[in-house]
């Protein structure tokens, strides 16, 4: 079955606790990026990748970083967490080419306290 | 720059009713347009989508939108709503040169009632 995989789904943390959201798809596309979704402010992309080590920031990097190493993974780390970060993250992935459907992980709700 | 602009936050709606999800977008660029279902706990599943060619454009689950230009409107239809619609629906563009960052509107509550 085709599908983007994200882990974990919830997780509550404390400031300045390192953390990794682990995404993975099996459908072998170039794209991938991630979102994070807040009430009122629909999803925004925080960063996104073209390809193997090819990664570039969204419209809200700030607090986060990424790694593309492989084709299928996509982790998105927080190296200090801070009470702002808490949000519901979404990971999609895209084959090449414009307006191709982007396909959505099942998300991660994340707390910091 | 490129936004869009959900108007109705939540639209509540009684089973079998039509609905009108509207959606107005802001692009000195051409875009394309779409629209995403999320249904509680779940990741956004596409809906439907405009890229070109005819302005109605038919989706899942019963959903149609129309591409109005002169407008700057994409509004999502149902002609007869059931309680399994209940969710979040967002729109969404992508614009030519942004590679495939979508923009989303805010989102809005569809709440269908017996």
């Amino acid at each position: 079955e085709a599908q983007v995989t994200q882990n974990p789904r919830y997780l509550i943390t404390v400031t300045g606790k390192k953390l990794t959201v682990t995404c993975s798809q099996n459908m072998n596309h170039e794209y991938m990026s991630w979102y994070r979704q807040d009430p009122g402010l629909g999803l925004r992309q925080i960063y996104y990748s073209m390809n193997v080590e090819v990664t570039d920031k969204g419209d809200v990097p700030e607090g986060y970083k990424v790694s593309r190493k492989e084709k299928r993974n996509f982790p998105l780390i927080l190296e200090s967490p801070s009470p702002n970060q808490t949000s519901l993250y979404f990971c999609a992935s895209t084959s090449g080419g414009i307006a191709n459907e982007q396909f959505f992980g099942p998300g991660t709700r994340l707390t910091v306290l | 720059a490129q936004s869009v602009t959900q108007l109705d936050s939540q639209v509540p709606v009684f089973e079998e009713a039509p609905v009108e999800l509207r959606c107005n977008y802001s692009s000195s660029v051409s875009v394309y347009l779409f629209w995403y279902v999320q249904y509680p706990n779940q990741g956004l599943q596409l809906l439907l989508k405009y890229l070109s060619g005819s302005t109605l454009v038919k989706g899942i689950n019963g959903f149609e939108a129309e591409f109005n230009k002169s407008q700057t409107s994409f509004h999502l239809r149902k002609p007869s709503v059931h309680i399994s619609d209940t969710a979040e629906y967002f729109c969404a563009l992508l614009f030519s040169g942004g590679y495939n960052k979508l923009i989303f509107g805010a989102g809005t509550r569809l709440a269908v009632h017996p």
